[in-house]
């Protein structure tokens, strides 16, 4: 079964810095993707970036990029130039892509807070 | 404009009162699947459905049901409520089973459903 770990409950970055956020994942499936959701306080799920398994190079959107480390089933999250309005909960997803369903699992969230 | 939409937005009910919560999309997309969201576990699928009259269990189904007899609904329902079933629940779909087959084809939610059962 896959699993995604975030081992970072919580997290605290000043605006204007730099902070990544960790996860690591297991699967057996060579073809999948990875995703990084924003929650903000409203709760909506807010999907941030994504990457496919396939594709070697580090997907990227705008202060958002990702260090995908496919050998080490690691995908964090860098966000550069942290905003206050980035302060939320943040969960790293898999899904493999074959089979006859998909789902997401979902990491257990880090809770970034972003302080003036 | 594209989404989807989940009523009640929030819910306080009492223990075995049934209740249904319902999820609705305008996006013509195939696949439709319920998640709960509790403190320390993130979310986990409750059940999915791959089209009109095809739906099975994610990985947390017990104490739930749902129905798909239109494509645009998907309604979660719980017969006889507990509460441990106490929890966010969001309503998802997507264009294709598979969730992503190119760039914008992912997964949309809900708003979600904040669900109390004393």
């Amino acid at each position: 079964a896959q699993t995604v770990t975030q081992s970072q409950p919580e997290m605290s970055v000043q605006e204007a810095e730099t902070v990544t956020l960790s996860c690591t994942y297991d699967t057996s499936e060579n073809n999948y993707y990875l995703f990084w959701y924003k929650q903000p306080p409203s709760r909506q799920m807010i999907l941030v970036i994504r990457q496919e398994a396939y594709k070697q190079q580090n997907a990227t959107e705008n202060r958002f990029s990702v260090n995908f480390q496919k050998a080490a089933k690691s995908f964090s999250l860098k966000i550069s130039d942290s905003q206050l309005g980035d302060t939320a909960m943040y969960f790293c997803a898999f899904t493999e892509t074959t089979g006859t369903a998909s789902k997401l699992t979902f990491g257990t969230g880090t809770r970034l807070q972003v302080t003036l | 404009e594209a989404q989807v939409t989940q009523n009640p937005r929030y819910l306080i009910t009492v223990t075995g009162k049934k209740l249904t919560v319902t999820c609705s999309q305008n996006m013509n997309h195939e696949y439709m699947s319920w998640y709960r969201q509790d403190p320390g576990l993130g979310l986990r699928q409750i059940y999915y459905s791959m089209n009109v009259e095809v739906t099975d269990k994610g990985d947390v189904p017990e104490g739930y049901k749902v129905s798909r007899k239109e494509k645009r609904n998907f309604p979660l329902i719980l017969e006889s409520p507990s509460p441990n079933q106490t929890s966010l629940y969001f309503c998802a779909s997507s264009l294709s089973i598979f969730l992503v087959t190119a760039q914008g084809d992912e997964q949309f939610f809900g708003p979600g459903t904040r669900l109390t059962v004393l």
